[in-house]
């Protein structure tokens, strides 16, 4: 079984619709991080947690939101979505404290809004 | 702030040629240097990593040098293989702040011809 996974992995929705990409981890960590990828912008980082008490925006936060339900959940939210939230989503963990960890990414969420 | 520079792609080769994607960095640290690999459909996975100048980071037959004089760390592989065929990021991982959260590269999208 995979250690991150996201669900769903692909949705076509229209704008103004709230909508839900959920993340789960089994790897134990305690650091979880929302990525979006665009072709040739390369990753931008959503928003990241450290734990479940501890949520930070990231560089491109605005029209999203997250929720932290459990060590092993992180969810992001789009309140109202826009088509030019059209992206590839990434979810990933890392074990935290070092400088040279490592990132551990879920398989992505295709989303398309109409 | 931090930034990771990558050429950019599409880099289109044959089958068993040599491989290099240049990679070069804006730290105000000292900072740890990885190369990830997304292959079509999946999440990104570490490919290789270096914490420190000289270190040579290797993984399945690709290597990269961490060059502190030149801040660059490229990839380099002798030999590619079709199954080779994927985006490449290159990202640092820096101390100032604390947080160690990656900062990524476009990426490199790579197609191997038979």
């Amino acid at each position: 079984d995979a250690d991150v996974t996201q669900t769903p992995r692909n949705r076509i929705t229209k704008t103004g619709k709230r909508i839900m990409l959920e993340c789960s981890q089994t790897k134990g960590h305690d650091r979880m991080y929302w990525y979006r990828q665009d072709p040739g912008l390369g990753l931008q980082l959503i928003y990241y947690s450290f734990d479940v008490k501890d949520i930070n925006k990231g560089e491109i936060s605005d029209g999203y939101s997250v929720s932290r339900q459990a060590q092993a959940k992180f969810s992001l939210s789009l309140e109202s979505a826009i088509p030019n939230q059209t992206a590839l989503y990434f979810c990933a963990t890392s074990e935290g404290g070092d400088l040279a960890e490592t990132q551990y990414f879920g398989p992505g969420t295709r989303l398309l809004v109409l | 702030g931090d930034s990771v520079t990558q050429m950019e792609g599409p880099v289109t080769l044959s089958e068993e040629a040599f491989l290099t994607i240049n990679c070069t960095y804006t730290a105000t640290g000292y900072p740890s240097l990885f190369w990830y690999v997304q292959y079509p459909g999946e999440g990104l996975q570490l490919l290789l990593k270096a914490t420190k100048a000289d270190d040579k980071g290797s993984n399945k037959g690709f290597e990269a040098t961490y060059r502190k004089e030149t801040t660059s760390f490229h990839l380099e592989k002798g030999s590619v293989q079709v199954s080779d065929s994927a985006v490449y990021f290159c990202a640092l991982s820096d101390r100032p702040g604390g947080s160690y959260i990656p900062t990524f590269g476009r990426g490199t999208s790579l197609i191997v011809h038979p």
